[in-house]
Order: C-alpha cells, then sequence, then structure tokens
C-alpha cells in the first residue's frame, strides 16, 4: 500500500467557515506533510510533522491550524480564510529523511 | 529568490525518442533530488531521486544525472511514451525534509 488518502477531494466554504482537511496513510511512514499549490505553481511546503510532532512551520499563517493525532493521521484545521487561499492542497507523507508520497489532493474555493 | 530552477516550461517530443528535462539549483546545502511527475487536479507522483553522493541513478525508462559542481540536474526518459506526457518537477531538499519544488516543465509526447 503506497496510498495517500485526502479528504474531501473538493471543498467549497465560505470565509466565516471551519473546516477541517484530513490525510492518512498506512506505509508506516514518520514524516507528514502539508503543501498548497496554486494554479500553475509548484507546490509550496505549508507544515512538516516528524514523529507527530511539529517540525517545520512555513510562516503559516494562523488560520491554518495543523494537527497530527497519531502517526497515521494528519487534519489540517481552517477558519476564517479568504479567497486568495484557494488553491489544491496536498498531504505527502515519508520515510524520515526519503522520499515524499503525496495525496491527490483537495481542491479548496474559498467564497 | 528561487532555489530550484526549470528553465523550460515546455518540452515537446515525438514517440519513441528521448525526453532531456533540466534542472538547475542555487543552494550548495541542497543534498537530496528528487523528480515528480504530475497530472491536472492530481498529486505528484514519485519517479526517481538521487543523493548528492552520486552522479547518476537509473530505474527503467528514467535516468537522473546530477553534476554537483554546476548545480544541474537532468532527467532523461527513454524511450518517451505518449503516458509520459504530463507536468515534471525537479525538487530538492536538504535530508529530504523540506522540498524545494521548480516551476515545472510540462512535457508533451507525439505520436
Amino acid at each position: 500500500d503506497t496510498e495517500v488518502t485526502q479528504t474531501p477531494k473538493h471543498l467549497v466554504m465560505g470565509m466565516t467557515n471551519k473546516k477541517s482537511l484530513k490525510c492518512e496513510q498506512h506505509m508506516g511512514h514518520r514524516a507528514m506533510y502539508w503543501y498548497k499549490q496554486k494554479a500553475k505553481k509548484p507546490p509550496e511546503l505549508m507544515f512538516v510533522y516528524s514523529y507527530e510532532k511539529l517540525s517545520i512551520n512555513e510562516s503559516v499563517p494562523s488560520r491554518f491550524s495543523p494537527e497530527c493525532p497519531n502517526s497515521s493521521l494528519l487534519n489540517l484545521h481552517l477558519h476564517a480564510l479568504q479567497p486568495e487561499d484557494s488553491a489544491l492542497y496536498l498531504c505527502a507523507s515519508s520515510e524520515v529523511g526519503s522520499e515524499a508520497f503525496f495525496g491527490q489532493g483537495t481542491r479548496l474555493t474559498v467564497v | 529568490d528561487q532555489q530550484v530552477k526549470q528553465n523550460s516550461p515546455s518540452l515537446s517530443v515525438q514517440e519513441g525518442r528521448i525526453s532531456i528535462l533540466n534542472c538547475d539549483y542555487t543552494n550548495s546545502m541542497f543534498d537530496y533530488f528528487l523528480w515528480y511527475k504530475k497530472y491536472p487536479a492530481e498529486g505528484p507522483t514519485f519517479l526517481i531521486s538521487i543523493s548528492s553522493i552520486k552522479d547518476k541513478n537509473e530505474d527503467g525508462r528514467f535516468t537522473v544525472f546530477l553534476n554537483k559542481s554546476a548545480k544541474h540536474l537532468s532527467l532523461h526518459i527513454v524511450p518517451s511514451q505518449p503516458g509520459d506526457s504530463a507536468v515534471y518537477f525537479c525538487a530538492a531538499s536538504e535530508r529530504a525534509q523540506k522540498l524545494v519544488f521548480g516551476q515545472g516543465t510540462r512535457l508533451t509526447i507525439n505520436p
């Protein structure tokens, strides 16, 4: 099983809503990541969790709040987002120090 | 400041011929390099990687070459197949933790 599963695939939310993106992997990877990709741009790193602890936060606004409940799950809690936050949000996992495997992404639209 | 650059936004190659995608980087601390393939509205798919202690890595039709002195890497696909048509991202990192992606090259394989 080399799959990273992200739910939902699509999400439309208002600027006052609270929603969560979910990511799951069963490869035993101990590093998990959130990336953001805008149209026609490369993915940009947001957060890294290593052994269930937040190890990198790329100065992401606090309206994005990551959570790693256990070694298989990674959440991204969203609150009071802006229309410019609309993007493809990608989750990835890896063995620590090895190549990352990405999920299919959640296409987020903020209205 | 773009640390990883793919200077060719697009490349068109005839089926059966060799595709060569190029990538340059500026950060001499990068020690791990990867190539990903991406279809629209999907997450990147890992193709091949190379660490800075090597200058070549091969996996089936895919070969990655690393020239550390020139801070340049390339991906060779031979023979090219129609299913190879996609956007290819080069990525670099220190200790594989924090991937920095290039802008991507759209490869089109013509029958």
